[in-house]
């Protein structure tokens, strides 16, 4: 079974408007990490927004929001006010702490393109 | 710059060449991963290094996959007789020990194998 699962390959939104990106995920932890991460055509991956299991409210960085449903197993990332720059793949990923030993491997989901039209 | 480098960003080898790829990750990084992401797909955890000591190989593909840490800073993944499903993307992170909330990746290394 997948442990982050993308369902959106590719999104487009317009430019100014908001735009959701799905993931879901799947574990037994009870203490984990998601994180989501921007990958522009230059490859780096680029951090954008952290949540953890145990965080009471959704993590917002700026224009980024985490929208965490804890039951669902979902961890959305809206991006609001999109502009030309935020084309781009991003990536969920999560982090696992079983028996509270991780030391902060991710296990990434397969991505969704994400394209700004002006 | 304080960043993540690797080099070389991109490598051609041949099928059957042996390859080197080096991250320099940030200072003070006690933590340091590898990652491959083949074309079109998310990155995958090859391997784990705290300081110089590898805790996690797990990842590695084949034990034609060999990285090491000597010194507990610069990092180097080696392929010996590359194949053509070693064409990917190699990533490395690096984070402070404990600071599981944040983990900054390099350029990458992009190899192609012809």
């Amino acid at each position: 079974a997948q442990k982050i699962t993308q369902t959106q390959p590719g999104m487009f939104v317009q430019e100014k408007e908001a735009v959701t990106l799905d993931c879901t995920y799947d574990t037994s932890d009870q203490s984990y990490g998601l994180f989501w991460y921007k990958q522009p055509s230059s490859g780096e991956m680029i951090f954008l927004i952290y949540q953890g299991s145990y965080d009471e409210q959704n993590a917002t960085e700026g224009r980024y929001s985490l929208n965490f449903q804890k039951a669902r197993k979902s961890a959305n990332l809206v991006i609001s006010a999109s502009q030309l720059g935020d084309s781009a793949m991003y990536f969920c990923a999560m982090r696992e702490d079983a028996g509270g030993t991780s030391y902060g491997k991710l296990t990434f989901g397969q991505g969704t393109i994400l394209t700004v039209h002006p | 710059g304080a960043g993540v480098s690797q080099s070389p960003r991109y490598k051609v080898a041949k099928r059957g060449q042996d390859v080197a790829l080096r991250c320099d990750p940030i200072s003070g990084h006690v933590s340091l991963f590898w990652y491959q992401q083949a074309l079109g797909q998310g990155p995958e955890f090859l391997t784990y290094f705290q300081n110089e000591a590898q805790l996690d190989k797990s990842g590695l593909p084949s034990d034609r996959f060999f990285a090491e840490r000597p010194e507990g800073s610069v990092s180097t993944l080696k392929i010996q007789r590359t194949q053509q499903e070693d064409s990917a993307v190699y990533l490395c992170a690096s984070s402070l020990q404990g600071r599981l909330y944040e983990q900054y990746f390099g350029p990458g290394t992009r190899l192609t194998v012809t």
